[in-house]
């Protein structure tokens, strides 16, 4: 089946820096991929919408600025939090659309921000 | 964005016992999908709906596309403690983005 790999798994980064995400799809190219942020015992936000070749959209109340998301290949988006603060702290996934229906998420990224 | 309504929000039960949970939109989608999410990981794709009414088995999973298209259920016979993890429905709307919505989760505990 469909394989979405991303990466890193964990990071822990300082206040004030920046964090890229890659997000990958292994097997399929995904024209579509999706962001979401999943706060502790919460279901998963749909942060931005990536499309390739063009500009991410992104949901209500999501900084463009604060949430860097380029999706410049078939077959990778990364989500880069820029100037990181504590309350950027949170479990983020990815998810890519192989089609019509199929939609196959990555591992998580647990970004811990000191 | 739209977050779909799932219930119950959590479930402790004996192993061997069978579990339904379901989730409600207010609008018509096209699609429904049911996941698992484990600790620390991203979720898992359990069964996938396309049509109303549609029944549909993996194992000891069943889920059902509702009639009205604004709802779906999942039930589990059997429940075997590996069941354990939080379960969520998804949906994507019949018009507009090709993004998927999100129930709220079922965190179901199994004791042995």
């Amino acid at each position: 089946g469909a394989v979405v790999s991303q990466h890193p798994s964990r990071v822990i980064c300082k206040s004030g820096t920046s964090v890229k995400i890659e997000c990958r799809s292994l097997d399929f190219q995904a024209t579509t991929m999706f962001w979401y942020r999943q706060f502790p015992k919460q279901s998963l936000m749909l942060m931005a919408t990536s499309n390739e070749g063009s500009k991410a959209t992104y949901e209500q109340g999501v900084e463009k600025d604060k949430f860097l998301i380029n999706h410049a290949s078939l077959t990778l988006s990364t989500l880069t939090v820029t100037s990181a603060h504590p309350e950027d702290s949170s479990f983020y996934i990815c998810s890519a659309s192989e089609g019509a229906y199929g939609y196959t998420f990555g591992s998580g990224t647990r970004l811990t921000v000191v | 964005g739209q977050q779909l309504n799932q219930s119950p929000q959590s479930m402790f039960i004996q192993e061997g016992e069978d579990v339904s949970m379901n989730c409600t939109s207010s609008s018509i989608f096209n699609t429904w999908l049911w996941y698992k999410q484990e600790p620390g990981e991203g979720p898992v794709l359990l069964i996938a709906l396309y049509k109303a009414g549609e029944l549909t088995s993996n194992g000891r999973l069943t889920a059902q596309f509702g009639i009205t298209r604004k709802d779906s259920f999942l039930n589990i016979s059997a429940s075997i403690p590996s069941d354990v993890g939080i379960y969520f429905c998804a949906g994507r709307e019949q018009t507009g983005a090709n993004n998927l919505f999100f129930g709220t989760g079922t965190r179901l505990t199994v004791i042995p």
